[in-house]
């Protein structure tokens, strides 16, 4: 079974402040997905990378897809209350059938 | 917009009873899944199918089954629910490339 750690498992900061939040294995995935999870919601698709050494931005995140395909990184600049959830990495096939999801990190960001 | 809906947000059972928990999804996707998840462990995938009356299982089935009568609807079954059981449940379904979750299930056993 393949693993996905994520690290660090819980942040809390303040407003305004930048943060990684990463994603390993010793598995090589094909695509590595980012999603988020909000209180009493399931997760929210965020971004798919699928080259090694991709950088992709949304707003203030920036995800990339390490070069060997095999972890990611989550970058947040400037966090906003907004922010606030459950971010999980899940690395799989194009298709996202059978993801493998990372263990989670828990995002508190306050005023 | 794809909505997944779970028949149940919140359910109290004892050892032992049967439990069913119920997906519908309303955008004729073909793949659905049931993920379990636990603090610390992310989501685990209990089944998935990719068409009706078709199942595989994934990395956690001990304890559970599934049904898929109609492509829309993709149930999962605890035959005799105990303590260990007690999370949340997430099912989903799949467009290429986006796994699409309904609100969960959280099931309390007794």
């Amino acid at each position: 079974t393949q693993l996905l750690e994520q690290s660090p498992q819980f942040l809390s900061i303040q407003e305004g402040e930048n943060l990684t939040v990463y994603c390993n294995s010793s598995s090589v995935f094909s695509s590595l997905q980012w999603y988020r999870q909000e209180p009493g919601e399931g997760p929210v698709l965020l971004v798919t990378v699928v080259t090694g050494g991709e950088v992709k931005k949304l707003k203030r995140l920036t995800f990339q897809f390490g070069d060997a395909r095999k972890d990611s990184s989550l970058h947040i600049t400037a966090a906003q209350p907004g922010d606030t959830g459950l971010y999980l990495c899940a690395g799989g096939g194009g298709t996202a059938s059978k993801l493998t999801f990372g263990t989670g990190t828990r995002l508190q960001v306050t005023l | 917009d794809v909505k997944v809906t779970q028949s149940s947000r919140y359910l109290v059972k004892r050892t032992g009873e049967k439990v069913f928990l119920e997906c519908v999804q309303d955008m004729d996707h073909e793949n659905m899944f049931w993920y379990r998840q636990d603090p610390g462990l992310g989501l685990r995938l209990i089944y998935f199918s990719y068409d009706v009356k078709m199942k595989e299982k994934g990395d956690i089935p001990e304890g559970y089954s599934v049904s898929r009568e109609k492509k829309e609807r993709f149930s999962l079954i605890l035959e005799s629910a105990s303590t260990n059981q007690t999370s949340m449940y997430l099912c989903a379904s799949s467009f290429p490339g986006e796994l699409f979750f309904g609100e969960g299930s959280r099931l309390t056993v007794l």
